[in-house]
């Protein structure tokens, strides 16, 4: 399995332009989520998503979009980029087993770098 | 919503000695608290976590101690080594549809040979 991927590992973006962040991941997970890692910041989730078809904010939602049409794929979308949109982005997966014991590990891309000039 | 502090911010260390990284939270319903370390460059690794239900889990070098009536949790790693040099995050989830996951801000721990 090549677990949680992302691409681009680095990409350079004017202001105004858009871009897909692509995340896949092959463990057959449930939960995908974005997020964001800024200095001193710590990582903070952009979007969500329990389920194919199913999406929700976080708590860092505004510039980006997201969609899940399948269990794999979860792509992030900047329709018109802004600096303040530079940042390292991870995908995470997670799941949770069935019963009274929840496991929430999540697992991590290798993420992208973004710089937005 | 749940808020999580990590301290210190930084830690520098001699190689042997031992580490501990601090962290609170908010929410009294929060009941699993992974740590994840995360080396320069690199995605965050899960290295241990603990449930709500115990006190105290440990692996190898690393132990993490819960304390849920002053709701904080701690990192020891004993016997520090250079490879240990990283920031190191704390989070903490109650669970719930939407699998929230916080996290602290991080400390970044050098060791010093």
């Amino acid at each position: 399995n090549a677990g949680v991927t992302q691409t681009p590992k680095f990409h350079i973006l004017k202001t105004g332009q858009s871009m897909t962040l692509q995340c896949a991941q092959d463990m057959n997970h449930g939960y995908l989520s974005w997020y964001r890692q800024d200095p001193g910041m710590g990582l903070r989730r952009i979007h969500y998503s329990v389920a194919a078809g199913i999406t929700d904010k976080g708590e860092v939602p505004d510039g980006y979009n997201v969609s899940r049409s399948n269990t794999e794929d979860f792509p992030l979308r900047l329709e018109s980029a802004a600096p303040s949109q530079t940042s390292v982005y991870f995908c995470a997966s997670s799941y949770r087993v069935a019963g009274t014991y929840h496991q929430e590990t999540q697992y991590f891309g290798p993420g992208t770098r973004l710089l937005v000039l | 919503g749940e808020n999580v502090e990590q301290h210190p911010s930084t830690l520098s260390v001699q190689e042997g000695d031992s580490a501990v990284i601090k962290c609170t939270y908010s929410d009294s319903a929060s009941n699993y608290f992974p740590w994840y370390k995360q080396e320069l460059g690199k995605r965050p690794q899960l290295i241990i976590d603990i449930r709500s239900n115990v006190g105290e889990k440990k692996d190898q070098r690393i132990a993490v101690t819960l304390n849920k009536t002053a709701k904080h949790f701690s990192l020891h790693i004993t016997e520090t080594q250079p490879e240990d040099s990283a920031v190191y995050f704390c989070a903490a989830s109650s669970g719930g549809s939407n699998y929230k996951l916080t996290f602290g801000k991080g400390t970044l721990l050098t060791v010093n040979p």
